[in-house]
């Protein structure tokens, strides 16, 4: 199975600010990652796709990029509504695992 | 627009069987392919199964393979998930979930409420 690693495990930011979330795979997946977004007693929203693509509706402030091994979120500007826990998806091969999580929260 | 909401969940005991629902709405249903994925109280995100659109081709995680079984029926437009030797591990909120396109993509675009799977004695 491809292990799915997000770091770090939790951040602390300021509205205004800007996050980087990484996630490390432990094999290439070429650019087959997604990321989510969930907030408590909700199911999770699809963000970006194909590390880099931004799905229709989310704010232009979300971005990813990466390939291969190594791919990043970065969530420019943040909006009260942003602090959620983000995970990522390998969705190169299953089973299709995802990263541990990263609790984005307000400082 | 597109709407899944499951139903099904509930408390049962080890070793017992449960059978989840999840009705779809507002797209192609025949045409995508239907996952569940699961959250154990407090934890991260665990992919369960896929059925592809034909109906056929399934994938499960190992956690659950031999013991659940993933199902369609294109008539109802209905996802199920028939769970069986269930354990205190299977403890979890269950999600259903659209491919994100018709030709897979294992992206998950629109998901359910979830529903709520108890396994204690």
């Amino acid at each position: 199975d491809i292990q799915m690693t997000q770091s770090p495990s939790s951040v602390s930011a300021s509205v205004g600010d800007t996050v980087t979330i990484t996630c490390r795979a432990s094999q290439g997946i070429r650019y087959w990652l997604a990321w989510y977004q969930q907030k408590p007693g909700k199911a999770p929203e699809l963000l970006i796709s194909a590390a880099s693509s931004l799905q229709s509706g989310v704010p232009s402030r979300f971005s990813g990029s990466g390939s291969g091994t190594d791919f990043t979120l970065t969530i420019s500007s943040l909006q009260p509504e942003d602090f959620a826990t983000y995970y990522c998806q390998q969705a190169a091969s299953f089973p299709y695992t995802f990263g541990q999580g990263t609790k984005l929260e307000i400082k | 627009q597109v709407q899944l909401v499951e139903s099904g969940g509930g408390v049962v005991q080890p070793g017992t069987s449960l059978r989840l629902s999840c009705a779809a709405s507002g797209f192609s249903f025949s045409s995508y392919g239907m996952h569940w994925v699961r959250q154990a109280p407090g934890k991260g995100l665990e992919w369960v199964a896929v059925i592809r659109y034909d109906g056929i081709t399934t994938y499960y995680a190992d956690s659950v393979k031999g013991r659940f079984t993933v199902s369609r029926d294109t008539s109802k437009k209905t996802l199920y998930l028939q769970m069986n030797s269930l354990r205190g591990d299977d403890t979890a909120v269950y999600f259903c979930a659209r491919d994100r396109d018709m030709v897979p993509t294992n992206y998950f675009d629109y998901w359910g409420q979830g529903t709520l799977v108890t396994v204690s004695s």
